[in-house]
């Protein structure tokens, strides 16, 4: 059985950075991209980064780039990201899920709070 | 970037209703759409692939349709478990973009 797992959520104060984790299970985690999603409060889903299964391609949605990195840990089946200066627009309930291209298995989700 | 819209944004039906939920995109993207479906509370399911392949376990009565522009998602009788939010999300390039999402109410 496929589980995604995240943690590492919580309360940050602008400007400051935080690092969200995703421990995988039940698939061969190095032969699949895994790609982190997030959702504002009351508002729809938004992309925000892949990382392909070998760890050497990465993609990420213009309103993070150069603020978050995306990075993973084959040996330890975990995702990572890494999020850095933190704004209150990035306010939201992270998933990380499974892409095949479509995202076939998604975690159960970790709040994000950007507040002073 | 590929831009996704979906209409209607809500919609309010009735148990036993044919439902239909559109999905259009910016510029062509074949058939390279995914549907998923997020209840109250929730972390999305993936519903659809290939813009009409149901996912192993779905029920029959959703079903998808469409290329290249213009795609659709439809529930044939809808049932009070469906009450949820769909959203479709393009998976021809990167960056991946999502629809602004359909909130579906039962009547």
């Amino acid at each position: 059985e496929v589980q995604l797992v995240e943690s590492g959520g919580g309360l940050v104060q602008p400007g400051g950075c935080l690092r969200l984790s995703c421990a995988a299970s039940g698939f061969t985690f190095s032969s699949y991209a895994m790609s982190w999603v997030r959702q504002a409060p009351g508002k729809g889903l938004e992309w925000v980064s892949v990382i392909s299964g070998s760890g050497g391609s990465t993609y990420y949605a213009d309103s993070v780039k150069g603020r978050f990195n995306i990075s993973r840990d084959n040996s330890k089946n975990t995702l990572y990201l890494q999020m850095n200066s933190l704004r209150a627009e990035d306010t939201a309930v992270y998933y990380c899920a499974k892409e095949s291209p479509q995202l076939d298995y998604w975690g159960q989700g970790n709040l994000v709070t950007v507040s002073s | 970037d590929i831009q996704l819209t979906q209409s209607p944004s809500f919609l309010s039906a009735s148990v036993g209703d044919r439902v239909t939920i559109t999905c259009r995109a910016s510029q062509g993207i074949s058939s390279y759409l995914a549907w998923y479906q997020q209840k109250p509370g929730k972390a999305p399911k993936f519903l659809i692939y290939a813009a009409s392949t149901l996912q192993s376990g779905v029920p029959s009565r959703f079903s998808g349709s469409g290329s290249a522009t213009e795609f659709t998602l439809t529930i044939s009788s809808l049932q009070p478990e469906d009450l949820a939010t769909y959203y479709c999300q393009q998976v021809n390039n990167y960056p991946r973009t999502f629809g602004g999402g359909t909130k579906v109410e039962i009547k």
